[in-house]
This record gives C-alpha cells, sequence and structure tokens, in this order.
C-alpha cells in the first residue's frame, strides 16, 4: 500500500461544473494536509492546507478531511480551463515527513 | 518576497558525467528539501535538513548522490557519476520550521537529462 494514494485520472469535467479529487493515506499519525497544483513543466505550488476535519473554503476552493476514514478531498467550483493540472496530495505524516501522491491530472473542457 | 531560488534550471550530461545543483530557500527559512520527481509520478523527498543539520536522508543514493547545506541557507545536491535513471525534475524547497503547521514552498526546479 503507498502511503499516500490518488487516482492518476485524468478526471474531465465541463466548464462551469464542479470538479471533486480525493486522497487517501495510510500514516494514522499525519497531522497536516496539503493540496498543491502543478501545471506542465512547473513546480507544485500551494492551494490549500488543512489540519483539522471537517471542511476548509478558500474562494472556489473546498478543502475535506476525515481523518478516521483516512481521506482528504478538494473540491473546485465553477471549474475553469484555467484549472486544468496536475493535482498533489501531500501528507505531512507523524515522522514529520510529507508524502506526496502522484497526482490526480485534471482537464477542464470549454 | 524572493522565492526558492535553484540553478542551472535545465541541464543535458553524458552518463558518468558529474552534475551539481544548487538552491537558495526563502528568507527565514531554516528547513531545507530536495525532491526528485519523474515523469507522471510526485516528488520523492531526497533529503531534508534542518538548519545545517541533515535530518532525513534515508532516501538519498549514497553511493552516487551527496548533498551539504553550509551555514544553514544554501544547499548543493551533487551527483556523481549520472546514470540515465537519473533524469529527472530535482526540486528544492524550504519551510520556515519543520513542526505540524508545516509549509513547503518549492522552486522552480532544475531538469536534468542524461544521454
Amino acid at each position: 500500500q503507498k502511503e499516500v494514494e490518488q487516482n492518476s485520472g485524468p478526471l474531465s469535467v465541463p466548464e462551469g461544473a464542479i470538479a471533486s479529487l480525493n486522497c487517501t493515506y495510510s500514516d494514522r499519525g499525519s497531522q497536516s494536509f496539503f493540496w498543491y497544483r502543478q501545471y506542465s513543466g512547473k513546480s507544485p505550488e500551494l492551494i490549500m492546507s488543512i489540519y483539522s476535519n471537517g471542511d476548509k473554503e478558500d474562494g472556489r476552493f473546498t478543502a475535506q478531511l476525515n481523518k478516521a476514514s483516512q481521506y482528504v478531498s478538494l473540491l473546485i467550483r465553477d471549474s475553469q480551463p484555467s484549472d486544468s493540472a496536475t493535482y498533489l496530495c501531500a501528507v505531512l505524516t507523524g515522522g514529520f515527513k510529507t508524502i506526496f501522491g502522484a497526482g490526480t491530472r485534471l482537464f477542464v473542457k470549454a | 518576497e524572493a522565492g526558492v531560488v535553484q540553478s542551472p534550471r535545465y541541464k543535458i550530461i553524458e552518463k558518468k558525467q558529474p552534475v551539481a545543483f544548487w538552491c537558495n530557500p526563502i528568507s527565514g527559512h531554516n528547513t531545507l528539501y530536495w525532491y526528485r520527481q519523474n515523469l507522471g509520478q510526485g516528488p520523492e523527498l531526497l533529503i531534508r535538513y534542518e538548519n545545517e543539520e541533515a535530518v532525513d536522508d534515508s532516501q538519498l543514493p549514497k553511493d552516487r548522490f551527496s548533498a551539504e547545506r553550509l551555514k544553514g541557507v544554501d544547499s548543493t545536491l551533487k551527483i556523481q557519476p549520472a546514470e540515465l535513471g537519473d533524469s529527472a525534475v530535482y526540486l528544492c524547497a524550504s519551510s520556515l520550521e519543520g513542526g505540524f503547521r508545516n509549509t513547503i514552498y518549492f522552486g522552480e526546479g532544475s531538469w536534468l537529462t542524461v544521454v
């Protein structure tokens, strides 16, 4: 079992729709969770961080965390073609190591 | 505020040749990371520094890779000799501290092609 797992996609959604990206992790001692966006040929950039169970909203982005299920998700509302990228889930484990998933490719069709 | 700066951005070398990458972290960030990212994969940690100390180098292939962070600021990652499988993007990153609210910021990356 990989430490951080994501569906590789591609996930294709029409413009204006909600994109839902999911991530599971194996270390129950993990405390902090991050979503990064990576455009092709670019480095990852932080979108959101979440530390507590529940939802955290920032503009069109909502991160959701369920530690009991070891599950974290990212919702993108009103998806735009400019949101097309690879989304990386990152988990700071109990050993203070930040582990990245392989990423989910998102395509937003105009 | 300047971000994480890396150089060179691109490097093409022949196998068995040496290569070095340089990184300057965000000012005031005590923790520095070197990650390697292969195509279609997420970044994988090679080494993490807290100030000058390498606190996690368990994934660094020490037979050919070496790293240093003199004076707790800039860092250099070296590969000698390079192998074809080393072709990847080498990402330097930094964070303010290594605690649980730790947020990692990446540089633009150094793209290595070994031919």
